[in-house]
């Protein structure tokens, strides 16, 4: 069956580490995954988004990684802050589809 | 710009009455979604639009569900005879386009609870 699994365990890590988050997948050929980021009571928000043939992503702190032959993407926040704690997302465009399928989520705590 | 709004924020029904849910999306985006979110569960795909036709309506849980989407533009979801399992956040997103890769935008979400 098709999964998209994410870390169900909060991710801890101190103020101006580097977090690394990941997303990996089966039975799917995503055309395109991308990253979402979702406060508590909110909507998720898009962070990233890259394309099958990419292999690195980056935008300001964030890089996202995608290997289609392990079947997985990370997501890194470098120097993280308090204000990067939420839980981030990750989604797939499988090929051949307009509509996101979503990873259920990995809290990120970042402590002062 | 206005982001996507949804309408009401919360939404506490009785077993067995119908709800309706608003979303109204950002100004010229043609691709509409609906999604739901249960307490620790990701959220489940439940039906699209581009324009105002629904092309996939599979992620709909059961017949109770309904959405329709009227001048291309404002979206409501329909539950009939609301069950206690359809207790959740419900989140409307639009984006420019269905072509795939594009990104969503997201409005607050409705939280319904069916008592």
């Amino acid at each position: 069956s098709q999964k998209i699994e994410q870390n169900s365990e909060a991710l801890n890590i101190q103020e101006g580490k580097t977090a690394t988050l990941t997303c990996n997948y089966t039975n799917y050929s995503p055309a395109y995954l991308q990253w979402y980021r979702q406060d508590p009571g909110r909507g998720p928000v898009f962070l990233l988004l890259i394309r099958e043939n990419e292999k690195e992503k980056r935008k300001e702190r964030l890089k996202v990684t995608f290997d289609t032959t392990l079947k997985q993407s990370l997501f890194h926040i470098t120097a993280s802050q308090p204000a990067d704690s939420a839980t981030y997302l990750c989604a797939l465009n499988p090929r051949g589809y307009s509509t996101l399928t979503f990873g259920k989520g990995t809290m990120l705590l970042v402590s002062p | 710009g206005a982001g996507v709004s949804q309408s009401p924020s919360n939404k506490v029904t009785e077993k067995g009455k119908d709800v309706e849910l608003r979303c109204d999306p950002i100004s010229g985006h043609t691709a509409l979604y609906w999604y739901r979110q249960s307490l620790g569960q990701g959220l489940e795909f439940l039906i699209y639009f581009q324009g105002n036709s629904a092309p996939d309506k599979s992620g709909l849980p059961s017949d109770r569900f309904s959405a329709e989407r009227t001048g291309g533009s404002v979206s409501t979801l329909t539950i009939q005879r609301t069950q206690q399992e359809d207790s959740a956040v419900y989140l409307c997103a639009s984006s420019f386009s269905i072509v795939r890769g594009n990104e969503q935008y997201f409005g607050p979400g409705t939280r319904l609870t069916v008592t």
